[in-house]
């Protein structure tokens, strides 16, 4: 099976900062590559889809890019409300594998 | 505007059974391959198991393959979580999950259910 590993673990930053994180595959999963958004005690949501399609909704400073086994995630100037783990996930064939997350917090 | 609500989780004993549900509403069901994604407290997000539109394929995490079986109901929009042998790694908030489009893979998940949770412990 392919594994999902993220980069950082956990980050605080100020706000206004630029955000990069990091999610690879083991093996190539071509763009099948989603990023979600889940803030404390809420429900995942979709940001990203197909590495650098923005989900319908999502603020413009949210960006993803990538193919084959690197991708990355950025938030260009990070807002208080963007206080979340990050989830990558790779969605071209079963298992649906999430990434382990990445905690994202204000300084 | 698309609705999920799970329902049915609880306290379970090890080696118990539960049976989850998830009632899907705002979009046309039966066009739609369903996932479950479960997340223990404190813990990150596990993708349990997904079903076709149809219901002819079922796909399950090795964690969970032979305890659970996902099945639907397209003429209730209703989706079903049999959970057997119950271990206490079970422990979780499971969430029901829609694809975004009408192949079963190929489609990340732009709706989720609010979750439901399951204690597993004697």
């Amino acid at each position: 099976d392919i594994q999902m590993t993220q980069s950082p673990s956990s980050l605080s930053t100020s706000v206004g900062d630029r955000v990069t994180i990091t999610c690879r595959a083991s093996q190539g999963i071509s763009n099948y590559l989603a990023w979600y958004q889940q803030k404390p005690g809420k429900v995942p949501n979709l940001l990203i889809y197909a590495a650098s399609t923005l989900q319908s909704g999502v603020p413009s400073r949210f960006s993803g890019s990538g193919s084959g086994t690197d991708f990355t995630l950025t938030i260009s100037s990070l807002q208080p409300e963007d206080v979340a783990t990050y989830y990558c996930q790779k969605y071209n064939s079963a298992p649906l594998t999430f990434g382990p997350g990445t905690k994202v917090d204000i300084k | 505007e698309v609705r999920l609500v799970e329902s049915g989780g609880g306290l379970v004993q090890p080696g118990g059974s539960l049976r989850l549900s998830c009632a899907a509403s705002g979009f046309t069901f039966s066009s739609y391959a369903m996932n479950w994604v479960r997340q223990a407290p404190g813990k990150g997000l596990e993708w349990v198991s997904t079903i076709s539109g149809s219901g002819g394929g079922t796909y399950y995490a090795d964690s969970v393959k032979g305890r659970f079986t996902f099945s639907r109901d397209n003429s209730k929009n209703t989706l079903y979580l049999q959970m057997n042998s119950l271990r206490a790694d079970d422990t979780a908030v499971y969430y029901c999950a829609k694809g975004s489009a009408a192949t079963t893979f190929r489609t990340p998940f732009d709706s989720w259910g609010q979750g439901t949770l399951v204690t597993v412990s004697s």
